[in-house]
């Protein structure tokens, strides 16, 4: 079983559409969740991070936590097709303290006009 | 401010050669991490420096990969010799002080892409 699952995608919404993403993780310890946006060719970019169980939001996104569930999302509202890249989630492990990240393989998202 | 810099953007070398990959993270951050990214998997955890020392080096896959970071400013990655197995792009991040029960975002670089023949 990987550490961070991720469904691969690619995942095509239409323009203006909520795109949701999802991720597991199977450390019950971790202690921090992160979604990284990563354009082709290019850095992976922060975007959300979450520490505590139910929703952050910031502007179109919304980060969901449900640690009982071992599961977390990224819904993205008003979907622009600039949105259009591959989003990584990575966790903290409860080995790792503050530091590595453990990365989901990434799903691709197309928001198409 | 600049970001996270490497170097080269591009290698390819032979199976049995060595390179070295570079990284100069954000100035005044004392972590700096290295990842990497093999053909269609997920990024992979390498290691991890706090100023000039080692803190967690558990995702080295070998002894054929040494990373140092003298004086606690830039490192170097160098991978002697390479296999082809080494293919991938490699991504250095840096952050600030790490404090408990907090994150310090982790700011990445463009990556090297590591070509063996």
């Amino acid at each position: 079983q990987k550490e961070v699952e991720q469904n691969s995608g690619p995942l095509s919404v239409p323009e203006g559409a909520i795109a949701s993403l999802n991720c597991t993780y199977s450390d019950r310890g971790s202690q921090s969740f992160f979604w990284y946006r990563q354009y082709s060719g290019k850095s992976p970019e922060l975007i959300m991070f979450i520490y505590s169980n139910g929703d952050k939001e910031d502007g179109r996104f919304t980060a969901q936590l449900n640690k009982a569930s071992q599961y977390v999302s990224l819904l993205i509202r008003d979907s622009q097709p600039s949105d259009s890249a591959t989003y990584l989630c990575a966790v903290h492990p409860f080995s790792g303290g503050y530091n590595k990240l453990i990365f989901g393989a990434g799903t691709r998202l197309a928001v198409h006009p | 401010e600049a970001g996270v810099t490497q170097f080269p953007s591009h290698s390819v070398i032979e199976k049995g050669q060595t390179v070295t990959l570079r990284c100069d993270p954000i100035s005044g951050h004392d972590n700096l991490y290295w990842y990497r990214r093999v053909m269609g998997k997920e990024i992979k955890f390498l290691l991890h420096f706090v100023k000039e020392s080692k803190q967690d080096e558990s995702g080295m896959p070998n002894n054929r990969f040494l990373a140092e970071r003298t004086g606690g400013t830039y490192s170097t990655l160098k991978v002697q010799p390479a296999e082809l197995e080494d293919s991938g792009v490699y991504f250095c991040a840096s952050s600030q002080g790490v404090r408990e029960n907090s994150y310090n975002e982790q700011f990445f670089g463009p990556g090297t892409r590591l070509t063996v023949l």
